[in-house]
């Protein structure tokens, strides 16, 4: 089956610092990688998005490269901001009939301190 | 904007009550979701529907069930409220013919407390 494991929190971060969520995955199929993002009291919504092994998604600062070798996607950002404080998700979907979910990691909790 | 809606932010309810939970999405999508996300355990689906009257389990349906009359509305009912489904409860909204995106809109969630 498909399965997605991140690193596990919470990570706790002063501003300016770097951040790497790690994020690896086996899939069944050939996947497209997600991060989601959930600030304090609010749903989820999309970070980024990589569909092909190479692929770097990036948005608002963050980028992920899609290692195809490494089963990998990990998150990184170069400087990190108090309003970046939130629970991040890494996701994957393997396309193909019938393929309508999507398999979330458990999620990591990143602290950002002034 | 993209807009999911879900009815109520804040439930509490007792042992044994009967529970709805309303989603409206204003986007025309398709496919629509649901899922319960708990500490340490992420997101977990409970059903999703992938047409209006079309619906299919997820990996934890189990006391719950749904029902999709119009396209964008997606209920979640808890037949039998039990304390082990306190939990927070998030709708999503897709469009189908998205195959290789595949991105989901969440509404804000509904925190559910069973007493």
């Amino acid at each position: 089956g498909n399965s997605v494991t991140q690193m596990e929190g919470p990570v706790t971060l002063s501003e300016e610092a770097f951040l790497t969520i790690n994020c690896t995955y086996t899939a069944t199929g050939y996947p497209s990688l997600f991060w989601y993002v959930q600030y304090p009291g609010e749903g989820l919504q999309l970070l980024l998005k990589a569909t092909k092994a190479d692929d770097k998604g990036s948005n608002k600062g963050f980028e992920a490269t899609y290692r195809k070798e490494t089963t990998s996607f990990h998150l990184e950002k170069g400087s990190v901001q108090v309003s970046d404080s939130a629970v991040y998700f890494c996701a994957l979907r393997v396309s193909g009939a019938g393929s309508y979910q999507l398999t979330f990691g458990k999620g990591t909790k990143l602290s950002v301190i002034p | 904007d993209v807009k999911v809606t879900q009815s109520s932010r804040y439930l509490v309810k007792r042992t044994g009550e009967k529970v709805f939970l309303e989603c409206v999405q204003d986007m025309d999508h398709e496919n629509m979701f649901w899922y319960r996300q708990d500490p340490g355990l992420g997101l977990r689906l409970i059903y999703f529907s992938y047409d209006v009257k079309m619906k299919e389990k997820g990996d934890i349906p189990e006391g719950y069930s749904v029902s999709r009359e119009k396209k964008e509305r997606f209920s979640l009912i808890l037949e039998s409220a039990s304390t082990n489904q306190t939990s927070m409860y998030l709708c999503a909204s897709r469009e189908d013919s998205d195959a290789s995106t595949g991105e989901l809109f969440f509404g804000e969630g509904s925190r559910l407390t069973v007493l």
